[in-house]
C-alpha cells in the first residue's frame, strides 16, 4: 500500500481482555517496529522485526506483550490481560532496512488503545 | 543509554515570527538526528535528517536545523512561521548503523493566525 496501515484505529477495551493490534507495512520494507507513545511523551521503542524475526525485544514492558510477523509483511501486536497502564498509542513504523536508513521510519496512524 | 531532551514542552507564536525548537541528546558514538513532526489528526513524518556532511540541513517546508557536535545539540528553526505550521515536533536520535530511534517527549507548536 501507499503507507503504514494500523487497524484498528481505536480500540476500547476492559481490564483483563486481550487484545490484537495489526500493522500492514509499506510493501518492500524488511524492516518493521512498534512504537508506544503515552499521554505527553514522545513515541517509545517496543520491539523491531527485520523479515520474519524479532530482532530486538527489549522495550515490550514485560511478558503480556508479544508480537508477531510470520511472513515478514504484515505484523501483529499482542496484549494478555490488558491493564489500565496499557493505555496508550501504539505506533507502527516500517523502513526499507537498517544501516543509514534505520532511522527514515514511515509511521502508520496508531492504534489507540484504551484500557478501562 | 541514549536519551533525546527537548526543553519546550509547549510554544505560542504568532503568524511569521522566528521559530527555534531546542534539542539535546546524550550519547558518546556517532549518532543520527531526526525531527519528525505530527500535524493534527495525522501520523508522524519525517521533517528532516542529519546523517554526516554539512552540519545545517534542510528540511521542507523551509524548516532547517543545525548539528552542533560539541554541544550535542541539533536544534529546529524556521524563520518565519505560518498557521499550518502548528503540530507537534519530535526531536529523534539513533546510534550510527542501529535501527532503535529514540525520540523526545516532543513541543507543540500552536502559531497564531
Amino acid at each position: 500500500g501507499a503507507g503504514v496501515s494500523q487497524t484498528p484505529s481505536n480500540k476500547v477495551t476492559e481490564k483483563g481482555k486481550y487484545v490484537e493490534l495489526r500493522c500492514d507495512p509499506i510493501s518492500g520494507h524488511t524492516a518493521l517496529y512498534w512504537y508506544r507513545q503515552s499521554l505527553g511523551q514522545g513515541p517509545e521503542f517496543l520491539i523491531y522485526f527485520q523479515g520474519t524475526g524479532a530482532a530486538d525485544d527489549s522495550g515490550l514492558p514485560n511478558d503480556r506483550f508479544f508480537a508477531v510477523r510470520p511472513e515478514g509483511s504484515v505484523s501483529t501486536l499482542k496484549i494478555q490481560r490488558t491493564e489500565r497502564g496499557d493505555s496508550a498509542v501504539y505506533l507502527c513504523a516500517s523502513s526499507l532496512g537498517g544501516g543509514t536508513g534505520a532511522g527514515e521510519l514511515f509511521f502508520g496512524e496508531g492504534s489507540r488503545l484504551t484500557v478501562l | 543509554a541514549q536519551s533525546v531532551s527537548q526543553h519546550n514542552h509547549h510554544v505560542i507564536l504568532s503568524e511569521a515570527a522566528s521559530l527555534e525548537l531546542g534539542c539535546n541528546y546524550s550519547y558518546g558514538g556517532t549518532v543520527n538526528l531526526f525531527w519528525y513532526v505530527q500535524y493534527p489528526g495525522q501520523h508522524l513524518q519525517l521533517l528532516l535528517k542529519y546523517f554526516s556532511g554539512d552540519p545545517l540541513v534542510k528540511g521542507i517546508k523551509g524548516f532547517e536545523a543545525e548539528f552542533i557536535k560539541s554541544k550535542f545539540s541539533f536544534n529546529l528553526r524556521k524563520p518565519s512561521v505560518q498557521w499550518s505550521d502548528t503540530a507537534e515536533y519530535f526531536c529523534a536520535v539513533n546510534a550510527r548503523s542501529s535501527y532503535k530511534l529514540i525520540f523526545g517527549s516532543g513541543t507543540r507548536l500552536l502559531v497564531r493566525p
